[in-house]
């Protein structure tokens, strides 16, 4: 089966453009979390998506949406970018919500270049 | 507020020895998760070994051994045996038993290498 796909893998954006990142989960999974990774640093968490509906949000501005569609996949939008966007954006995917026991399963992330 | 602290930024172990990586975590909730996750230069974030808070008796995958501390807030991750392989980051993470949101809360990361 295959694992957690983000596209694009890599990209090289303008400050104040807008960005739309993808991912698909797991066939089955329902739940897709979005984290924020600065070079040299942990990931963040940034959303998390169940069955369609927001889960959580992390403190990031209003600049930072998503979307979780009927098929699970998601997208996570950013617009007006800054400098401080520039870093590995990892979605993660789980069958059902992480604390009912169920593994959590990372893509391998898109880097986001910002200049 | 959840935090995790790994106060190692880098290690280094030479092969088949074997290396134990820290974590501490400040929590006042009484049941939750504890994971150490792996990541290579390919960036993706493999899992390594889990703790439920609520059983005492430590996690063990293989290679990979914990040391869960819950009084202490301790969780040190111990690689016997050590392989090329394992050189990665390794982060040290929490997430709350909560059946809404569930986010995970990472350390700054260990970076681990393994010496021929």
């Amino acid at each position: 089966d295959a694992g957690v796909t983000q596209s694009p893998t890599h990209l090289i954006k303008t400050r104040g453009q807008h960005v739309t990142l993808r991912c698909s989960p797991i066939s089955g999974h329902k739940s897709v979390s979005w984290y924020q990774q600065v070079l040299g640093q942990g990931p963040q968490f940034i959303f998390q998506y169940y069955e369609k509906e927001e889960r959580g949000r992390g403190n990031f501005p209003d600049r930072f949406s998503a979307r979780q569609f009927p098929n699970y996949s998601s997208e996570l939008n950013v617009n007006a970018l800054l400098l401080g966007d520039s870093a590995l954006y990892l979605c993660a995917s789980s069958l059902d919500l992480g604390t009912l026991g169920y593994t959590i399963y990372f893509g391998e992330g898109s880097w986001l270049t910002v200049v | 507020a959840q935090t995790v602290t790994q106060s190692q930024p880098e290690m280094s172990v030479q092969e088949a020895e074997t290396v134990t990586l820290s974590c501490t975590y400040d929590t006042s909730e009484n049941n939750y998760y504890l994971f150490w996750y792996k990541q290579p230069p390919s960036r993706q974030m493999i899992l390594v070994i889990r703790q439920e808070a609520y059983k005492q008796q430590n996690a063990t995958e293989n290679r990979f051994s914990v040391n869960f501390q819950k009084a202490a807030k301790s969780f040190s991750l111990k690689i016997s045996d050590s392989q090329l392989g394992d050189t990665a980051m390794y982060f040290c993470a929490f997430m709350k038993h909560n059946s809404g949101n569930t986010p995970l809360v990472f350390g700054k990361g260990t970076r681990l290498s393994v010496i021929a």
